[in-house]
């Protein structure tokens, strides 16, 4: 399975203002995701973070407040911005290949808005 | 109502007993399921991995599905406190366009 390294692993932020997370993975993906875990609730899916050109974002996420970048098949940034204390969550990046069923996530980022 | 429901427990055991955790879904389409387990503060890792209906082994592991009910279910033999951990079912359609997680199960396993 591919090594996904995220970073931050956690970061306290103030009010509006904006932190933005890598994703780096030991090799190149077909897919790469990014989902958000809120406490005692299931992953929910931001968007898929697509090569070269815009991410696919899931309803009720919009490019504004979680833009995302992704230059090539092993890394991919998402953004949180003008920050509120409602985005405090664990957020996740994860990679699958286009081949492979399987799901594989990174170690997450344990987000505070203050 | 949810694709997929899991009771969030927690649920406490002593080592050595035979766990058991379970999903249900309403989504007759989901023909991949899968199990992850979750440490505090690190990101889920894959622990079981089946396709359709039956039963998969892995060491002290079994992972159940039975399509027919719409559940899948997790069985751990010989817990050990290193098994203490959030456990969360996921679900996909053929084309793998999307996974539906269930909210996990916090289960605990005393020494």
């Amino acid at each position: 399975s591919a090594v996904i390294s995220q970073k931050p692993s956690r970061d306290i932020c103030q009010r509006g203002t904006s932190l933005t997370i890598q994703c780096q993975v030991d090799s190149q993906v077909t897919m790469m995701f990014w989902y958000r875990q809120q406490p005692g609730q299931s992953l929910t899916l931001i968007a898929t973070a697509n090569q070269g050109s815009e991410a696919t974002y899931e309803s009720g996420f919009v490019i504004d407040k979680f833009p995302i970048s992704r230059p090539n098949l092993t890394f991919s940034t998402l953004t949180v911005s003008n920050m509120s204390p409602e985005d405090s969550s664990i957020y996740l990046c994860s990679v699958r290949d286009r081949n492979d069923e399987k799901l594989f996530f990174g170690s997450g980022t344990q987000l505070s808005v203050l | 109502q949810k694709e997929v429901e899991q009771d969030p427990g927690p649920l406490s055991v002593p080592e050595g007993a035979i766990v058991s955790l379970n999903c249900t879904y309403s989504n007759s389409a989901f023909q991949y399921f899968m199990w992850y387990r979750q440490y505090s503060r690190k990101g889920p890792e894959l622990l079981m991995y089946t396709y359709s209906s039956g039963n998969k082994e892995d060491g002290r592991f079994t992972a159940q599905v039975d399509k027919s009910s719409k559940y899948i279910s997790l069985f751990i033999r010989d817990s050990q406190p290193s098994d203490s951990a959030t456990y969360l079912c996921a679900m996909s359609e053929a084309n793998f366009n999307k996974f539906y997680f269930g909210s996990g199960t916090k289960l605990n396993v005393k020494p």
